[in-house]
């Protein structure tokens, strides 16, 4: 069981460059998520899927896409990178349900220069 | 609208000890509440949550905390720190309208000193 698994581990775009980051889950959970960090921020939610075939923007979708390609996998893409968003982007997973744990994987960092 | 204030960006303690963290919360609904720690490049790990049940919450690690709603506080304590508590902790509320969709505070990091 590995838990919430995210592909790559680190990355280095220049602007204006395309990438997906892959994000997969084996505990059968429904709802999915993507998040951002920063320095001094916190985690902040870029998209969710609260269930296969449905996403919903969160604090800060602008410049990124989600696809909820299956249960298991949620997959964010940066069209077109610009510096502003590198970040260390983690995704997670839980049972849709009030105050279930949410599960983060290992993050990615992403380096746009 | 919900949203979670970490009272302090950085607190520094010596080992052996108390560790007291101090979070605020704003919530239209009864909130859930989490804290959350991560240790220096590493993900995030669940350290306790808080979903209307007993109001003093026990945690991994020795760490508990205690959801008081005429504060709308959810402080995170330890009675003695160790090296190895050294980390950045988050304080988390849900967005109840959005499954369980987090909000995160801007963390405090933890130093201990020996």
């Amino acid at each position: 069981n590995a838990g919430v698994t995210q592909t790559p581990k680190f990355q280095v775009l220049k602007t204006g460059q395309s990438m997906t980051l892959q994000c997969a889950q084996d505990m059968n959970h429904n709802s999915m998520y993507w998040y951002r960090q920063d320095p001094g921020m916190g985690l902040r939610l870029i998209y969710y899927s609260a269930s296969e075939g449905t996403t919903d923007k969160g604090e800060v979708p602008n410049g990124y896409n989600v696809s909820r390609l299956n249960k298991r996998e949620f997959s964010l893409r940066l069209e077109s990178a610009a510096p502003s968003q590198t970040s260390v982007y983690f995704c997670a997973s839980s049972q849709p349900q009030t105050g279930e744990t949410q599960y983060f994987g290992p993050g990615t960092r992403l380096l746009v220069l | 609208a919900q949203s979670v204030t970490q009272l302090d960006s950085h607190v520094s303690v010596s080992e052996g000890t108390p560790v007291l963290l101090r979070c605020n919360y704003s919530s239209s609904y009864s909130p859930s509440l989490f804290w959350y720690v991560q240790h220096p490049n590493k993900g995030l790990q669940l350290l306790l949550k808080y979903t209307s049940a007993a109001t003093l919450v026990k945690g991994i690690n020795g760490f508990e905390a205690e959801f008081k709603k005429s504060e709308t506080s959810f402080h995170l304590t330890k009675p003695s720190a160790h090296m190895s508590d050294a980390a950045e902790y988050f304080c988390v509320v849900t967005i109840q309208q959005a499954g369980t969709a987090l909000i995160f505070g801007k963390g405090t990091t933890l130093s201990v000193s020996s």
